[in-house]
């Protein structure tokens, strides 16, 4: 198993810029998220989906989409950068029953906005 | 609204106990959750806590108290190699893990020769 992946690691964009997020798992797993990762503010939670066809949105959504066509994809898109979107973007996804439960991360997007 | 708070950074000598200690108050609750993150890295899953009680690990452990809002993770026989931030999150939706999970900002511990 590959587990979480992500695409790219590493990405430079100019303000007004749009590009998408790369995210896949191999777990079959329901639920997937993405986060990101800012110096003194910790995790915080972008858009989440509970399975194909099925998205919310999490503390701070503005500026970010979500789909989720499959179980194993869930992309996010950047509809037009900022700078304040320069960030460690993480994906998640997540196995929960039977009084169990985990989330296992990509390996992250660097981001950077000019 | 959700707020997990934990000590911003910790320093602890090699081969000695620590503990990191975690308070939250969410809207809901579904389980707590520890993990380490090196610089630079992915965080990585250490434990899981929904029931009141001690977790045990190897030489890591994890308490939690539902009734206090508290929790805590204590590394044992400390290694260089533990030198990393350890993150408090909650998991507060009403259930089905339906939900993403409510950080803390970490506690970046460091370990001393």
């Amino acid at each position: 198993n590959a587990g979480v992946t992500q695409t790219p690691k590493f990405q430079v964009l100019k303000t007004g810029q749009s590009m998408t997020l790369q995210c896949a798992q191999d777990m079959n797993h329901e639920y997937m998220s993405w986060y990101r990762q800012d110096p003194g503010m910790g995790l915080r939670l972008i858009h989440y989906s509970v399975g194909a066809g099925i998205t919310d949105q999490g503390e701070v959504p503005n500026g970010y989409n979500v789909s989720r066509s499959t179980t194993e994809d869930f992309p996010l898109r950047l509809l037009s950068a900022a700078p304040s979107q320069t960030s460690v973007y993480f994906c998640a996804s997540s196995y929960w029953g039977r009084g169990t439960d985990t989330q296992y991360f990509g390996p992250g997007t660097r981001l950077t906005v000019l | 609204g959700q707020n997990i708070d934990q000590p911003t950074e910790m320093t602890a000598t090699e081969g000695a106990i620590v503990q990191i200690n975690c308070t939250y108050q969410t809207s809901g609750f579904n389980g707590l959750f520890w993990y380490q993150q090196h610089a630079g890295e992915a965080p990585t899953f250490l434990s899981y806590n929904v029931l009141d009680g001690l977790e045990e690990k190897g030489r890591f452990s994890s308490f939690l108290s539902r009734s206090k809002g508290y929790s805590y993770l204590l590394l044992k026989e400390l290694q260089m190699k533990d030198s990393a931030s350890y993150l408090c999150a909650v998991r507060a939706g009403s259930g089905g893990g339906a939900d993403g999970l409510t950080f803390g900002k970490g506690t970046h511990l460091i370990i001393q020769p």
